[in-house]
């Protein structure tokens, strides 16, 4: 079965603290994203990664940064957390097909950060 | 990229009852996707129409599209306890690297 690996299901971290949110995935996907859900929000696009090294910034990149040092795995850095950023984070990969367009995405079972 | 809305926000039916959302996009598209969310969980991918598609079946899922009035609808037939789950469209443009989805139909069964 393919698989999208995030390395917690539940983190909780104090504010100010830098926090690494890491996702692996076994099938060579070439796109990795990261999401945040919050209730009544739905989800919201952090940042995506189409290659190894290659990012670009979603919806919502404020407080946030990504590293893809290799195809597998992306990581998400919260360079110093703060309450607001209290969510379930979601990472999801996808294959390509055609002019970079978007085939079906591949998600983790999600991550629950509560900052205090 | 674009996002789909989903409709209605919420639906509560009876179990063994068909269960319609309906998802409206604003630009052309390559494909739509619907993918189901548990409770606390990572989506699922449910099914994937093209635009050249006008209807698609999945076991109990049915999609259609309507590229002319920039729709789409997922009907579950025959609804179980189980199907309880947020439900989420996604239309994808032609070079639509990134997928950004709604805040999806709230779907309760209820035993």
């Amino acid at each position: 079965d393919v698989k999208v690996t995030q390395s917690s299901r539940y983190l909780v971290k104090r504010t100010g603290e830098k926090v690494f949110l890491e996702c692996v995935q076994d099938m060579d996907h070439e796109n990795m994203f990261w999401y945040r859900q919050d209730p009544g929000l739905g989800l919201r696009l952090i940042y995506f990664s189409y290659d190894v090294k290659m990012k670009e910034k979603g919806d919502i990149p404020e407080g946030y940064s990504v590293s893809r040092e290799k195809k597998e795995r992306f990581s998400l850095i919260l360079e110093s957390a703060s309450t607001n950023q209290t969510s379930m984070y979601l990472c999801a990969s996808s294959g390509m097909v055609g002019v970079r367009t978007n085939e079906k995405l591949f998600f983790g079972s999600g991550t629950q950060l509560s900052v205090l | 990229s674009q996002q789909g809305e989903e409709d209605p926000q919420a639906l509560s039916i009876q179990e063994g009852e068909n269960a319609t959302m309906n998802c409206s996009y604003k630009t052309s598209i390559n494909n739509l996707q619907w993918y189901r969310q548990n409770s606390g969980r990572g989506l699922v991918h449910l099914i994937l129409i093209r635009s050249n598609e006008r209807e698609k079946h999945s076991g109990r899922l049915r999609v259609t599209l309507d590229t002319s009035k920039k729709s789409s609808s997922l009907l579950i037939t025959a609804s179980r306890a189980a199907d309880t789950a947020s439900y989420f469209c996604a239309p994808i443009n032609t070079g639509g690297f990134k997928t950004i989805f709604g805040a999806g139909t709230r779907l309760f069964v209820k035993a």
